[in-house]
């Protein structure tokens, strides 16, 4: 079955720097990549997704990029703000009602 | 996006006794819901796989006659936490996805509590 890894599993940044956080896949057929937000005690909230016929995507200062050849994909936070601070979940799944793979996740810290 | 309503919330059981946590989708048919575990700064571990109309499928290691999954309908499904041990204490948070949508849409999340 599908595995993800993510790294790192903690992040400090300065405001104002950018954050990235990469995960890997295992699975070749896996064709969807969400990355979630997710606060102390909250349900994960879908921040940006990405599906593999796309090799990047952008929405204001978040961005993901996809590299299916090496099955890797990225999370790219600009211009960090204190309240970016929360773990942050990538997953990837499969076509079809599959359940969604989750990597450990990254706690992001954003020092004001 | 979606809504998907989880009940409740916070629970607090006394160990032995058994816990009912719904999930329902509101403004869609999930043919598919999934039930996830999360300890403390840990990820969400998928527990099981529910279908509308069948028998779940539970991940290695979950014990289905514990934890009992029903989805007798395209809007509901509820995880039955049979006599509950402190062990069990965890964050149950349910997924649905279906009406051709790839996307998964959580329910708000249930803190469970075995004292």
């Amino acid at each position: 079955g599908e595995n993800v890894e993510q790294h790192p599993s903690t992040l400090s940044v300065q405001e104002g720097d950018s954050a990235v956080i990469k995960c890997t896949y295992s699975d070749s057929a896996s064709n969807y990549f969400p990355w979630y937000k997710q606060e102390l005690g909250k349900r994960p909230q879908l921040i940006i997704d990405i599906r593999s016929n796309v090799g990047e995507k952008k929405d204001q200062r978040i961005a993901v990029t996809l590299n299916k050849t090496a099955k890797h994909f990225s999370l790219h936070i600009t211009e960090t703000q204190p309240e970016d601070s929360a773990v942050y979940f990538c997953a990837a799944n499969s076509p079809g009602n599959t359940p969604l793979v989750f990597g450990k996740g990254t706690r992001l810290s954003v020092i004001a | 996006g979606a809504v998907v309503s989880q009940h409740p919330s916070r629970v607090i059981c006394k160990s032995g006794t058994s816990v009912k946590i719904e999930c329902r989708s509101l403004d869609f048919q999930a043919t598919t819901m999934f039930w996830y575990r999360q300890f403390p700064k840990q990820s969400l571990m998928l527990m099981a796989t529910s279908n509308e109309g069948s028998k779940a499928t539970y991940e290695q290691g979950v014990e289905k006659d514990k934890f009992l999954i029903n989805h007798a309908s395209l809007t509901l499904s509820t995880l039955t936490v049979t006599s509950a041990h402190p062990e069990d204490s965890s964050f149950y948070i349910c997924s649905a996805s279906g009406g051709g949508r790839t996307e998964a849409f959580f329910g708000q999340g249930t803190r469970l509590t075995v004292v």
